[in-house]
């Protein structure tokens, strides 16, 4: 039974430059969080999908931020012209409706913006 | 407005010393579940524990062991016997169940336990 997967595991990109995450969660598992977490803070939530339906987002994610879980499966996380504040953790977690407490989490994508 | 505190950045000790980290949290919900998660160098968050408003029995699982005291909106964590395995940051964090049940993190401890 796999867990929550992230690719890719680190990005590093110039400032300016688009650039695409994706996270695949546990299989069945129909709830998907992302969150991010800066350099010794906690991870801060982004956004969540039930499905493919995006229900909320937090005001961290600026326009240049978008989230898509387009079968409700996978989801994709693209920041477009990136800032070197957007220098972070990308986490994305899963989790299930009759356990929706219980969220697993993936390895994280660790993004640098040079 | 939802919030986790903890105070303590960062604490050392050594191999078998038994320690305690805080955790102090604020809602305005009677309906919330608290958590610990371990973020081990390897970056992964696991889960430790969950516990909900209205069961306040501590509990014990091995060489861990919780305490939660609505009075004072803490939910404490105690590892007895640490270990250098224990060596991790570990996270208290917040979900108000009517609330899409998004976790509110707390800004970690770092425990570093020597041998």
């Amino acid at each position: 039974d796999t867990g929550v997967s992230q690719d890719p595991r680190h990005k590093i990109t110039k400032r300016g430059q688009n650039v695409t995450f994706r996270c695949d969660p546990i299989s069945e598992h129909n709830r998907l969080y992302w969150y991010r977490q800066t350099l010794g803070q906690g991870p801060e939530f982004l956004t969540y999908f039930q499905n493919e339906a995006q229900l909320e987002k937090s005001r961290l994610l600026s326009d240049r931020f978008s989230a898509e879980r387009p079968k409700g499966s996978f989801s994709t996380l693209e920041i477009q012209r990136t800032e070197q504040g957007d220098s972070a953790m990308y986490l994305c977690a899963s989790s299930l409706d009759r356990d929706r407490l219980e969220q697993f989490f993936g390895p994280g994508t660790r993004l640098t913006v040079l | 407005a939802q919030k986790v505190t903890q105070a303590q950045t960062e604490i050392s000790v050594v191999e078998k010393e038994d320690v305690t980290l805080d955790c102090v949290y604020e809602t305005r919900d009677t309906t919330y579940y608290l958590f610990w998660y371990k973020q081990p160098p390897s970056g992964e968050l696991v889960f430790l524990i969950r516990r909900n408003s209205f069961d306040e029995q501590n509990e014990i699982s091995g060489r861990y062991s919780w305490n939660f005291q609505k009075s004072t909106s803490s939910f404490n964590f105690t590892i007895t016997a640490s270990q250098v395995v224990d060596s991790a940051v570990y996270f208290c964090a917040l979900s108000e169940v009517y609330n899409t049940d998004k976790l509110i993190f707390g800004t970690g401890t770092r425990l570093q336990v020597f041998p």
